[in-house]
């Protein structure tokens, strides 16, 4: 059975860093592209960034870029986002999600983990 | 950027009845369009993949249809359990992708 587990969040004033991993169980985790996607409280799923199984294709939403960075060990099966310059409307439950295929091209996301929220508040 | 507009934004509906829920995007995405469903305090579970591919494992009451702009979700039988947060998301603008604003389903 495939399972994400996220972890890493907490509570973090604004301008602080925080760096979230999840650690991917039950399919070959370097057969596929990874992703990050938030949900504030009480609003919809944002997309954050994605990353290929290999690491040589990145991509940011705009809201995060240059702030954040995604990453992944794939012998310890587990990805990572490392989150800069924190700010208040950074709060929200971050998921780990499992792409369809090794790139990004193929842009579905399933299964998701049960997510780790990050609160920024000062 | 490509922006995603579903509709409507809530909906009830009554056991048994066909719902439909639409999604249309700001540019010609092709059929590069997905579907989920967000159960209360769950993470969200991938429905429908390039529009109108069944996921594996999910019930046949769940169908998707479009290309280009417009696409649709049809849930052609509601059940109890299909209570949900249901969200368009769309894969055509590499490395980006968006979802829809949501649309919350409700039992009549």
């Amino acid at each position: 059975e495939v399972q994400l587990v996220e972890s890493g969040g907490g509570l973090v004033q604004p301008g602080r860093s925080l760096r979230l991993s999840c650690a991917a169980s039950g399919f070959t985790f370097d057969d596929y592209a990874m992703y990050w996607v938030r949900q504030a409280p009480g609003k919809g799923l944002e997309w954050v960034a994605g990353i290929s199984w290999n690491g040589g294709d990145i991509g940011y939403a705009d809201s995060v870029k240059g702030r954040f960075t995604i990453s992944r060990d794939n012998a310890k099966n587990s990805l990572y986002l490392q989150m800069n310059s924190l700010r208040v409307e950074d709060t929200a439950l971050y998921y780990c999600t499992k792409g369809a295929g090794v790139s990004l091209a193929l842009g579905w996301f399933d299964p998701w983990g049960q997510g780790t929220l990050v609160t920024v508040s000062s | 950027d490509i922006q995603m507009t579903q509709s409507p934004s809530s909906l009830s509906a009554s056991v048994g009845d066909r719902v439909t829920i639409t999604c249309q995007a700001s540019h010609d995405i092709s059929n590069h369009l997905n579907w989920y469903h967000q159960k209360p305090g769950k993470a969200p579970k991938l429905l429908i993949y390039d529009a109108s591919n069944l996921e594996t494992g999910v019930p046949s009451r769940f169908s998707g249809s479009g290309s280009g702009t417009d696409f649709t979700f049809t849930i052609s039988s509601l059940q109890p359990e299909d209570i949900a947060t249901y969200y368009c998301q769309q894969y055509d603008n590499l490395p980006t992708y968006t979802f829809g604003q949501g649309t919350k389903l409700e039992i009549k």
